[in-house]
């Protein structure tokens, strides 16, 4: 079955550092990989999404690239800031009527 | 972009009684939306997918009985929780997915149940 595996957190950063957060799938057709932030006590926002082999998502300053080569899909911003503190999921779905797959979550601590 | 509201965004009750939480898609109209739970710290769990106009479909080990799905039209889905104990509390998570997307799924902000 399809599944997604992502780093272990926490991640604790200092801001302005970069920010890498791995991300890869097993995926039995030609998924589309999401990731969706979620910040203390609220639910799941889209943060960007790519559809196929190597599709580039972007928004607020992070990337993640469709690697359908190496199947990974990794989170990456430049500079992160306090306010990027939040859980971070990678998600997959291949189909229009099955449910997202997500990983474990990666809790992201960005100190200032 | 699309909009996904969830009520009650918290709720506390007794043991033994019910708990209706409702998620809405505001402005698109939702064929299948889903329902999560998440404990503290941990990923989502998918319990159910809802269908509009039809039974929900659950995932193994949840109790159809106990957690009642009705998605009586495209905006709306409901979860019921019957007969709750305090290991029922939890955050509960509605997501809606919009039909002209590519299988995005737009998420509730969650309800927070506390079960006494």
């Amino acid at each position: 079955g399809n599944s997604v595996t992502q780093m272990e957190g926490p991640v604790t950063l200092s801001e302005e550092a970069f920010l890498t957060i791995n991300c890869t799938y097993t995926a039995t057709g030609y998924p589309s990989l999401f990731w969706y932030v979620q910040y203390p006590g609220e639910g799941l926002q889209l943060l960007l999404k790519a559809t196929k082999a190597d599709d580039k998502g972007s928004n607020k300053g992070f990337e993640a690239t469709y690697r359908k080569e190496t199947t990974s899909f990794h989170l990456e911003k430049g500079s992160v800031q306090v306010s990027d503190s939040a859980v971070y999921f990678c998600a997959l779905v291949d189909s229009g009527n099955t449910p997202l797959v997500f990983g474990k979550g990666t809790r992201l601590s960005v100190i200032a | 972009g699309a909009v996904v509201s969830q009520h009650p965004s918290w709720v506390i009750c007794k043991s033994g009684t019910s708990v209706k939480i409702e998620c809405r898609s505001l402005d698109f109209q939702a064929t299948t939306m889903f329902w999560y739970r998440q404990f503290p710290k941990q990923s989502l769990m998918l319990m159910a997918t809802s269908n509009e106009g039809s039974k929900a479909t659950y995932e193994q080990g949840v109790e159809k009985d106990k957690f009642l799905i009705n998605h009586a039209s495209l905006t709306l889905s409901t979860l019921t929780v019957t007969s709750a104990h305090p290991e029922d509390s939890s955050f509960y998570i509605c997501s809606a997915r919009d039909p002209s997307g590519r299988y995005e799924q737009y998420f509730g902000p969650g309800t927070r149940l506390t079960v006494t």
